[in-house]
């Protein structure tokens, strides 16, 4: 089992520019988290998907950030224009009806 | 407030010690709780899951939980350096069913060094 990939580990962009952050779920899951993690505010939901359908989105923190899940075996989350309050660690998880087995995480730097 | 209070640390220990970690929360609809443990530049791996009140152990850890008091333990005996790292704990009302699901909320996580 390869577990929860993320794509890219890291990311380094300048603000404005668009990033776009990959996770293919743990197959057979069926629920999809996107997690971001911050020293200040700790990891915060960002949206929850459940069977590819977007369930909670209340996290999201604003209309610059969108996820996408097409299929059960991939999802995105879109940060358009970025700035540099939005740099963090974002996680993807996954879960069978239970409890989420993290990503190892990509790391976004916006200068 | 926070739905979720956890000392953020570092809690520095000498190898062989037991470590001792908690969260205090205020939701009482609370039911399962969880311990994630996460190193350096890595995912959060679940540790320990319990459900309601009461004490679980796996090995050198025991995670206990007062839902009267609204407090969650760990406590992990013989400390090594390898368990050098950040201990988030979660807690949700309820775990995924077909037509609901609780939200998970995490503690803001303690980080631990135990040196040789």
């Amino acid at each position: 089992d390869a577990g929860v990939i993320q794509s890219p580990r890291h990311e380094v962009t300048e603000m404005g520019q668009e990033v776009t952050l990959r996770c293919k779920p743990i197959s057979g899951h069926n629920s999809l988290f996107w997690y971001r993690q911050t020293m200040m505010r700790g990891l915060e939901l960002l949206i929850y998907f459940n069977n590819n359908v977007p369930i909670d989105d209340s996290g999201m923190p604003e209309d610059r950030f969108s996820a996408k899940m097409p299929n059960a075996s991939f999802s995105t989350l879109k940060i358009q224009p970025s700035e540099p309050r939005d740099s963090a660690v974002y996680f993807c998880a996954s879960s069978s009806w239970g409890l989420p087995v993290f990503g190892p995480g990509t790391r976004l730097l916006v200068l | 407030q926070k739905e979720v209070e956890q000392d953020p640390g570092p809690l520095s220990v000498p190898e062989g010690a037991i470590v001792s970690l908690n969260c205090t929360y205020s939701n009482s609809a609370f039911q399962y709780f969880m311990w994630y443990r996460q190193y350096s530049r890595k995912g959060p791996e679940l540790l320990m899951y319990t459900y309601s009140s009461g004490n679980k152990e796996d090995g050198r850890f025991t995670a206990q939980v007062d839902k009267s008091s609204k407090y969650i333990s760990l406590f992990i005996r013989d400390s090594q350096p390898s368990d050098s790292a950040t201990y988030l704990c979660a807690m949700t009302s309820q775990l995924m069913t077909t037509d609901s699901w609780g939200k998970f909320q995490f503690g803001a996580g303690t980080q631990v060094v135990v040196t040789p």
